[in-house]
């Protein structure tokens, strides 16, 4: 059973550009999960979403980001207009419902990191 | 807001010896505690969980962790390392019918062989 999958792995984009980053979840789960690691920082959550439905982005940038996970195919987290302080690691996470009951853990991606020049 | 606060940035120990990471959260109501980590170049991995029951809780690899809810704590032990435990730390707590972790900062271990 494959992990959660993310791609690609690194991404360099110059000030301006659109990042798009993917999510392929683990097999038979319907919930994703995208977080944002800073340089020297911890995990921060962004958005939570299930198939074709955003159910919470309260740690989403206002502006510039935004995330799907459509029917079809994997969650796509779309940056516009990239500025240097969207350098970071964004991770997904899958799991196969709510995060508070026992079983549904959330499994994490290997990340993408995302450089802007 | 809930926030998780690890009190080491970076631990630097010899194998063999005992390691203990701190973690605080504010938040008074119900929550489930988590401890990830992550190893060189690999993503994360859970540690160990909490929901409920016993409040000590044992994890893959030797490590374990007790959750002290007076103190709002739930601390990360192993009672001897070895080199292979070199990696960064998460804790991490999710709110009880909530759906978003919320993770401290990060503890960087290093093991000297």
């Amino acid at each position: 059973n494959a992990g959660v999958m993310q791609n690609p792995r690194h991404l360099v984009r110059r000030r301006g550009q659109e990042a798009r980053l993917r999510c392929s979840p683990m097999k038979g789960h319907s919930h994703v999960y995208w977080y944002r690691q800073l340089p020297e920082e911890g995990l921060k959550f962004m958005v939570y979403l299930q198939k074709e439905n955003i159910i919470d982005e309260s740690g989403m940038p206002k502006e510039r980001f935004s995330a799907e996970f459509p029917k079809e195919g994997p969650s796509i987290l779309r940056i516009q207009q990239v500025v240097r302080g969207d350098s970071a690691a964004y991770f997904c996470a899958s799991s196969p419902g709510q995060g508070y009951l026992p079983l549904y853990e959330q499994y994490f991606g290997p990340g993408t990191r995302l450089t802007v020049t | 807001a809930q926030s998780v606060s690890q009190h080491n940035h970076h631990v630097i120990l010899s194998e063999a010896a005992s390691l203990e990471l701190g973690c605080n959260y504010s938040y008074g109501g119900t929550v489930n505690l988590f401890w990830y980590v992550q190893y060189p170049g690999q993503h994360l991995q859970l540690l160990l969980k909490y929901f409920s029951g016993d409040p000590l809780v044992k994890g893959i690899k030797g490590f374990e962790a007790e959750f002290i809810k007076s103190k709002f704590s739930f601390n990360l032990r192993k009672p001897s390392v070895q080199w292979s435990d070199t990696a960064e730390y998460f804790c991490a707590v999710i709110k009880a019918a909530g759906n978003k972790l919320t993770f401290g900062g990060g503890t960087r271990v290093l093991v000297k062989p």
